[in-house]
């Protein structure tokens, strides 16, 4: 049981360049999502979803695209690097139950450089 | 909208001693929960425990507790008998009735000294 994969591990790009960082998860679970992390804060929300080909916007969207074509997958894409998105990214699926029952499972991480 | 706040930025345990981390949220959601996560150096996020905002008692898992004030707002991670290992990052996030997503707070780092 894999859990949620993240690939790359490690990423360095130029100033301009495009590139999609992988996310699966073998839960079917019905939520995914992506976060990245600065140094010495909180993870912040970018993208979200509650199903195959439904998306929404979290906190900090601008210079990210995603979609979700298969329960599996969510890849999320950065259309022209910058440095301020240098981060450490992070992908999550998550569930949850009638009878309140929630579970989040972590992905182990992109650190992404833009120079 | 929702918000959470952690305002140890750091601090020193020493060890087999125990430490509270402090965490307050803020939501309009009648219905949502707690978490904490663990983040050691090597960077992964670790899920430590969970307390719904519906649930009677304070969580409990191993050496963590959650004391859960709902009138307060705030749900403090009791780490008990801290081990060397405890050195971490430790954040607090909050889902909301939807539950497909997190909100998370700034995170205290915690430094078990021997």
């Amino acid at each position: 049981n894999a859990g949620v994969t993240q690939t790359p591990k490690f990423q360095v790009l130029k100033t301009g360049q495009s590139m999609t960082l992988q996310c699966a998860q073998d839960m079917n679970h019905e939520y995914m999502s992506w976060y990245r992390q600065d140094p010495g804060m909180g993870l912040r929300l970018i993208h979200y979803s509650v199903g195959a080909g439904i998306t929404d916007q979290g906190e900090v969207p601008n210079g990210y695209n995603v979609s979700r074509s298969t329960t599996e997958d969510f890849p999320l894409r950065l259309l022209s690097a910058a440095p301020s998105q240098t981060s450490v990214y992070f992908c999550a699926s998550s569930y949850s139950t009638y009878a309140g029952i929630y579970g989040y499972t972590f992905g182990s991480g992109t650190r992404l450089t833009v120079v | 909208a929702q918000k959470i706040t952690q305002t140890q930025p750091g601090m020193f345990v020493q060890e087999k001693e125990a430490v509270t981390l402090d965490c307050t949220y803020d939501t309009s959601d009648p219905s949502y929960g707690l978490f904490w996560y663990k983040q050691p150096s090597s960077g992964e996020m670790i899920f430590l425990i969970y307390q719904g905002s519906y649930d009677q008692q304070n969580a409990t898992e191993g050496r963590y507790s959650l004391n859960f004030q709902k009138a307060r707002k705030s749900a403090n991670l009791v780490i008990s008998a801290s081990q060397l290992g405890d050195s971490a990052m430790y954040f607090c996030a909050m889902r909301g009735a939807a539950g497909n997503k997190l909100t998370f707070g700034g995170g205290t780092r915690v430094l078990v000294k021997p």
